[in-house]
């Protein structure tokens, strides 16, 4: 099965920062990486699938990169809803297997 | 516009079985994978299992192969999750979600229901 490892696991800024959120598969899986966004209590939200593509809706602040095993996810300009829980998850394999998460919290 | 709603979670002893329920709606359901998607309490999401459409082909996680099967019903736009042997470490929230394999993401989820495996 394909691993997922996403870094850091926490990460602290303030309003106004850029961010970079890293994920790494244990095997190439192309551009089928996917990043979401977890408020708590919520269901996760999709913000950019297929590695770089923004979901319909999605501020131009965030931004997906990355192919083969290595990807990221940049947040320019954060604001105060930007601090949440984020997630990459591949669906190159069966497992479709998510990352452990990335908690943003506020400086 | 598209909703997906689940039913069915609850409480149940180990060893126990539950169905949970996913109905969508605001999209042509036959068209899409299905997906579920369990996140025990404080945890990250765990992928557990995706149907696909037309041949209703599925895949599950190690964690729940052999336990738990997914089947869907295209005529009632749902899809089902039939639960078996339920562990205490199922206990989570599940998710349903419109996407799987090879799609791009998984771009609507339903708010979720509880499923708590105690004795």
């Amino acid at each position: 099965d394909i691993q997922m490892t996403q870094s850091p696991s926490s990460l602290s800024a303030s309003i106004g920062d850029r961010v970079t959120i890293t994920c790494r598969s244990s095997q190439i899986i192309s551009t089928h990486l996917n990043w979401y966004q977890q408020k708590p209590g919520k269901a996760p939200k999709l913000l950019v699938y297929d590695s770089y593509t923004l979901e319909t809706g999605v501020p131009s602040r965030f931004s997906g990169s990355g192919s083969g095993t290595d990807f990221t996810l940049t947040i320019n300009n954060l604001q105060p809803e930007d601090f949440a829980t984020y997630y990459c998850q591949q669906s190159y394999s069966t497992s479709c297997s998510f990352g452990q998460g990335t908690k943003l919290e506020i400086k | 516009q598209v909703q997906l709603v689940e039913s069915g979670g609850g409480l149940v002893k180990p060893g126990g079985s539950l169905r949970l329920s996913c109905s969508g709606s605001g999209f042509m359901f036959s068209d899409y994978y299905m997906s579920w998607i369990r996140q025990a309490p404080g945890k990250g999401l765990e992928w557990v299992s995706y149907i696909s459409r037309r041949t209703g082909h599925t895949d599950y996680a190690h964690s729940v192969k052999g336990r738990f099967t997914l089947s869907r019903d295209d005529a009632k736009k749902s899809v089902y999750l039939e639960m078996n042997n339920l562990q205490v470490e199922d206990t989570a929230v599940y998710y349903c979600a419109r996407g799987g394999r090879g799609s791009s993401g998984l771009d609507y989820w339903g708010p979720g229901t509880p499923v708590t495996v105690s004795s």
